[in-house]
């Protein structure tokens, strides 16, 4: 099972921030906390990952809580591409190759 | 650069058939995955490999599912008897040693079982 929650889905005005919760409360130490999304009909795809300190690239930024069991994705502009399920996922305690997906956020983005 | 390829992108088959499905990783990297993804079930990891070589196959839903890295640009996932249960969507992804769970995700084969 996947050790994170996040709402079943959000919406958000096209030209507005996305602000995605996630909440991650048994986090462990060194575990990291990854997001991915997948558009409709496509394979997913890396958006950002961080420890503790926040993180920013030409996709989202990532606001981690100082306790670090929440986390908020942000994309600062959305557009109607960003429509998509947007994955939270923390992998187990730094092992390789699990990537647990959950359910996600549905993410529409309207006009 | 190109990113992971996926061959073929559609299948239908009927019910009994061998499925074969293909992936070629993005060139250099180390780590190659296989996923299914269902409706009822979500997106599941089957089966790794690091360095061409098996590590973790315990998502392999049965022996009808069987998956080979013959050399470092090549995958191979077998469906041998397909049943219409194995109907999904099959996702390859690579990574390279040292980048986490930074993985890259092909365009999926789409299989229908009939």
């Amino acid at each position: 099972d996947a050790k994170t929650t996040q709402p079943t889905s959000m919406d958000c005005a096209e030209g507005r921030a996305a602000n995605l919760p996630c909440n991650h409360s048994t986090i462990s130490g060194n575990e990291y906390v990854y997001w991915y999304r997948q558009i409709h009909s496509q394979g997913p795809q890396y958006i950002i990952h961080g420890l503790k300190n926040n993180e920013t690239n030409e996709m989202a930024s990532l606001i981690i809580t100082e306790d670090r069991k929440s986390s908020t994705l942000i994309l600062p502009h959305a557009t109607l591409r960003d429509t998509a399920v947007y994955y939270c996922i923390n992998p187990y305690g730094g092992s390789q190759g699990n990537l647990i997906f959950g359910k996600g956020t549905k993410l529409s983005v309207k006009p | 650069d190109a990113g992971v390829i996926q061959s073929p992108r559609h299948e239908v088959t009927e019910m009994g058939q061998e499925v074969t499905l293909r992936c070629k990783p993005i060139s250099g990297h180390d780590y190659l995955f296989w996923y299914r993804q269902t409706m009822m079930r979500g997106l599941e990891l089957l089966i790794y490999f690091n360095n061409n070589v098996p590590i973790d196959d315990s998502g392999m839903p049965e022996d009808r599912f069987s998956a080979k890295m013959p050399n470092a640009s090549f995958s191979t996932l077998k469906i041998q008897p397909s049943e219409p249960r194995d109907s999904a969507v099959y996702f390859c992804a690579s990574r390279l040693a040292g980048a986490g769970e930074t993985q890259y995700f092909g365009p999926g084969t789409r299989l229908l079982v009939l």
